[in-house]
């Protein structure tokens, strides 16, 4: 069955530090992945997006990741946090038909 | 732009009754979807419409969820009758879908419908 796992569950940063966060997915096909991040008390939004094309990937707010096909990974980075960055974030990959499934999310603090 | 638009933000009741909650997408978006995120887990998708028609609805626990989609454009999810673990946010997002195109992957969320059964 096609899924998304993400590796940390909780992640505990200061700031300026940088910020990996795994992500992998199982899926043979075709795929599109996002990241998308909800920030305490809003709705979930997107972070960044790959569909095709350059494997490095940037979005809103320094954020970067990169799709390695090989190791079916789609990381998120950023080389340095800041205390706004405090939120959940989620992979998701996109399957044909327009079906999005969810990683279990990683909640990240940064603390000042 | 007006966002997805969802109601009610929160509802507490007892195990056997039911709720249901409600969803205005996006202006134009023609898909719509709904998603139950339990605390700690991520976002599981329990339904997707095109337009008015069921895309997807595996995951909908169909002896006691229940959704409509009538003229393609806002959305009821319906619980009846509630269990425990029926506890959750309740999401639900739209995106844009051209006419014979793929979906470009972008959802747009509401803020959900958080349930607490008791």
């Amino acid at each position: 069955a096609q899924s998304v796992s993400q590796h940390n569950h909780h992640v505990i940063l200061s700031e300026a530090a940088s910020l990996e966060l795994g992500c992998n997915y199982s899926y043979g096909g075709t795929v599109n992945l996002f990241w998308y991040v909800q920030y305490p008390g809003q709705h979930l939004q997107l972070l960044l997006k790959y569909f095709s094309g350059d494997p490095l990937v940037k979005g809103i707010k320094g954020f970067e990741a990169e799709f390695i096909k090989s190791k079916f990974s789609f990381n998120l980075r950023k080389p340095s946090v800041q205390w706004s960055d405090t939120a959940e974030y989620f992979c998701a990959v996109i399957l044909q038909g327009g079906k999005l499934i969810f990683g279990q999310g990683t909640e990240l603090s940064v603390k000042p | 732009e007006a966002g997805v638009a969802q109601s009610p933000r929160y509802k507490i009741i007892e195990k056997r009754q039911s709720v249901a909650f409600w969803c205005n997408p996006i202006s134009g978006h023609a898909t719509l979807y709904w998603y139950q995120q339990i605390l700690g887990q991520g976002p599981k998708l329990l339904i997707q419409f095109q337009n008015n028609g069921v895309v997807d609805d595996s995951q909908l626990p169909k002896d006691r969820f229940s959704a409509e989609r009538l003229k393609g454009v806002d959305s009821t999810l319906k619980i009846q009758p509630a269990k425990l673990e029926d506890s959750a946010v309740y999401l639900c997002a739209s995106s844009y879908r051209p006419s014979g195109g793929v979906n470009t992957g972008e959802l747009f969320f509401g803020e959900g419908s958080r349930l607490t059964v008791l």
